[in-house]
């Protein structure tokens, strides 16, 4: 069965840190990648998806993911982050004709002034 | 621009009561999908459809059912409540299948006592 692994379930950065989360999926086949951010109160918002071409794909509001397909990885990166930018922030992969997402657990960005 | 609209938003079930949380978007989707989110984990998939008349099975379908009437609307059945039900439920639908993006709902805060 698919998985997806998320390295780290909390982060605390300061504003205008680097921010890179990690990423993994186990799934030999072919998949699509996709980063979701959801703000404190309000529902999942699409970031940023990978289905084919160029591995290093530019989403929303300054952030970018690199496709790694030797490492099954698919990390998420923005080079500063702002205050606005807590929330909770999920990698998904999904395979087949259903786009059925398989989620890792999350990861918990709080970002302080 | 409603999107994906869920009812209710928040829910307190006693044990062994039974309850429908609604779910309609206005996007001519074909695909639905429910999920549920449970603290520290990501969404898991408790059923799909694929259009009207058409539903399967996701990663957790046990104690819920669906039906899909109709184009727009998706309603998740909770029969018997169970304690292990309590968990934030999302509905999401795509235009179609692999390689469309997922939209989501603001989800719905179910407790069962």
């Amino acid at each position: 069965a698919q998985s997806v692994s998320q390295h780290n379930h909390h982060v605390i950065l300061s504003e205008a840190a680097s921010l890179e989360l990690g990423c993994n999926y186990s799934y030999g086949g072919t998949v699509n990648l996709f980063w979701y951010v959801q703000y404190p109160g309000q529902h999942l918002q699409l970031l940023l998806k990978y289905f084919s071409g160029d591995p290093l794909v530019k989403g929303i509001k300054g952030f970018e993911a690199e496709f790694i397909k030797s490492k099954f990885s698919f990390n998420l990166r923005k080079p500063s982050v702002q205050w606005s930018d807590t929330a909770e922030y999920f990698c998904a992969v999904s395979s087949g004709g259903y786009n059925k997402l398989i989620f890792g657990a999350g990861t918990r960005l709080a970002v302080h002034p | 621009n409603a999107g994906v609209t869920q009812t209710p938003k928040f829910r307190i079930l006693k044990i062994g009561q039974s309850m429908t949380l609604q779910c309609t978007q206005d996007m001519n989707h074909n695909y639905m999908y429910w999920y549920r989110q449970d603290p520290g984990m990501g969404l898991k998939l408790i059923y799909y459809s694929v259009g009207a008349g058409i539903t399967d099975k996701g990663e957790v379908p046990n104690g819920y059912n669906v039906s899909r009437s109709t184009t727009e609307d998706f309603p998740l059945r909770l029969e018997l409540a169970a304690p292990s039900q309590t968990s934030v439920y999302f509905c999401a639908s795509s235009s179609g299948g692999s390689g469309n993006t997922i939209y989501f709902g603001e989800g719905s805060w179910l407790t069962v006592v």
